[in-house]
């Protein structure tokens, strides 16, 4: 049962455009989550994340958009740049000792 | 301050085999968790380690196992190599159990069952 599906599996933006990438959760008891950022040959690297407190939170270009009722959240890089090329993985856990429960990544590329 | 170390980077055994992987926390850093990473299941946690005792662990077979040394350091371990256990193997270290904010990933192991 896979509890945070995570879509689209690839995207391609142009530079200078905005990416979405979207995450659905099950688990109502889930409260924190984060995304991470994947470049080829690396471990994942925490981006930015939210608690369910806040609808929004804003990192530089990064934007976390946070809706408790649909149980949804999602990122939006603005201004997309060719170095913002990665694997987005968006998590989510219901903190305690309890360990992060990942979405299947997405592949995203801005091309030029 | 040096991140997650793990050794070795890659790895080519045949099924049937054992393999050990090793990952160095970041100093200060007492919990270290596991994560396999195939491209069909993305992300999935193995286990986590603190104090050298074993908190959690997550839905894989017992070929799977680890410990953590009293440096934190930490091995895992997988017996009886299927095929299907090519991945890459990430170890994160964190401050302690479930401080995500602080959990930062190694660069992984890359194991190929042939």
């Amino acid at each position: 049962q896979q509890q945070v599906k995570q879509s689209p599996q690839s995207l391609i933006v142009q530079k200078g455009g905005i990416s979405i990438i979207n995450c659905a959760y099950e688990n109502t008891a889930f409260d924190y989550f984060p995304w991470y950022q994947q470049f080829p040959g690396k471990g994942p690297a925490l981006l930015i994340a939210i608690r369910p407190d806040v609808s929004e939170k804003k990192e530089g270009r990064f934007t976390i958009s946070f809706n408790k009722s649909a149980k949804q959240f999602s990122l939006h890089i603005m201004d997309s740049q060719p170095g913002d090329s990665a694997t987005y993985f968006c998590a989510a856990t219901k903190g305690g000792n309890t360990p992060l429960v990942f979405g299947k990544g997405t592949r995203l590329s801005v091309i030029a | 301050k040096a991140g997650v170390t793990q050794t070795p980077r890659y790895l080519i055994k045949t099924r049937g085999q054992q393999v050990t992987l090793s990952c160095s926390p970041i100093s200060g850093h007492r919990s270290v968790s596991w994560y396999q990473q195939t491209p069909g299941q993305g992300l999935q946690f193995l286990f986590e380690y603190f104090s050298e005792t074993q908190r959690n662990k997550g839905n894989f077979p017992g070929r799977f196992s680890g410990r953590q040394f009293s440096n934190s350091r930490s091995e895992m371990n997988v017996s009886t190599l299927e095929l299907g256990d090519s991945a890459l193997y990430l170890c994160a270290s964190s401050l302690f159990p479930g401080n995500q904010e602080t959990q930062y990933f190694g660069p992984g192991t890359r194991l190929l069952v042939l």
